[in-house]
């Protein structure tokens, strides 16, 4: 069966520093990979996309970025982190389409200090 | 592009009543709907999606959505909610045709007392 798996659980970084947050699939390939963020109160923003390796696209222009290295691993990443970076960042997959949803993983929650 | 409007940001509601969140959505398109619970610091959990054929779609937990493309509406209810049915729940759409990503709404809150 697939798994997701997403690391650090928990973050507190202070503002100015780079961040590098992983997340991996097992028993799939080729996924569709996400990266969201959850801020209170305002649902689920969806930050990058990857349909392949080396392939992202990013939905909202910000000082963060997006890597996808290898087939099943998806690396969201700043070079320095602002306050406004605090959130629930969470990973998902999904196959070719939306048409099953997307699988989430547990998520990690970051504080800018 | 589609979007999803979840009417209701918090939900009270006591022990064994019953519960019904409300989504809407607006699309120029066929769609496929689904429900997620998000439990406290947790990632989301898949409750049921509506991808075609019946239009009341039971999922885990005792939930259960009906698709009324009538009034583009994917309303959630349970019948008797329990103390751990507490927790966030996102309506989410997306297109049928090609690609296409999740849309979500912003969340309802339901928050179940004894």
């Amino acid at each position: 069966s697939q798994t997701i798996h997403q690391w650090p659980a928990t973050l507190v970084q202070p503002v100015g520093s780079p961040l590098s947050l992983e997340c991996t699939v097992e028993g799939t390939s080729n996924p569709n990979l996400y990266w969201y963020r959850q801020a209170a109160g305002r649902g689920l923003q969806l930050l990058f996309y990857s349909v392949g390796i080396g392939q992202i696209s990013s939905e909202v222009p910000q000082n963060l970025s997006a890597s996808r290295p290898q087939d099943r691993q998806f690396i969201l990443s700043s070079k320095k982190l602002l306050l406004s970076d605090s959130g629930f960042y969470l990973c998902a997959w999904s196959e070719w389409t939306a048409n099953y949803g997307y699988t989430f993983g547990s998520g990690t929650r970051l504080t800018v200090v | 592009a589609q979007s999803v409007t979840q009417l209701d940001s918090q939900v009270p509601v006591f022990e064994e009543a019953p519960v019904e969140l409300r989504c809407n959505y607006s699309s120029s398109v066929s769609v496929y709907l689904f429900w997620y619970v998000q439990y406290p610091n947790q990632g989301l959990q898949l409750l049921l999606k509506y991808l075609s054929g019946s239009t009341l779609v039971k999922g885990i937990n005792g939930f259960e959505a009906e698709f009324n493309k009538s009034q583009t509406s994917f309303h959630l209810r349970k019948p008797s909610v329990h103390i751990s049915d507490t927790a966030e729940y996102f309506c989410a759409v997306s297109e049928v045709s090609g690609y296409s990503t999740l849309t979500f709404g912003k969340g309802t809150m339901l928050l179940v007392s004894p």
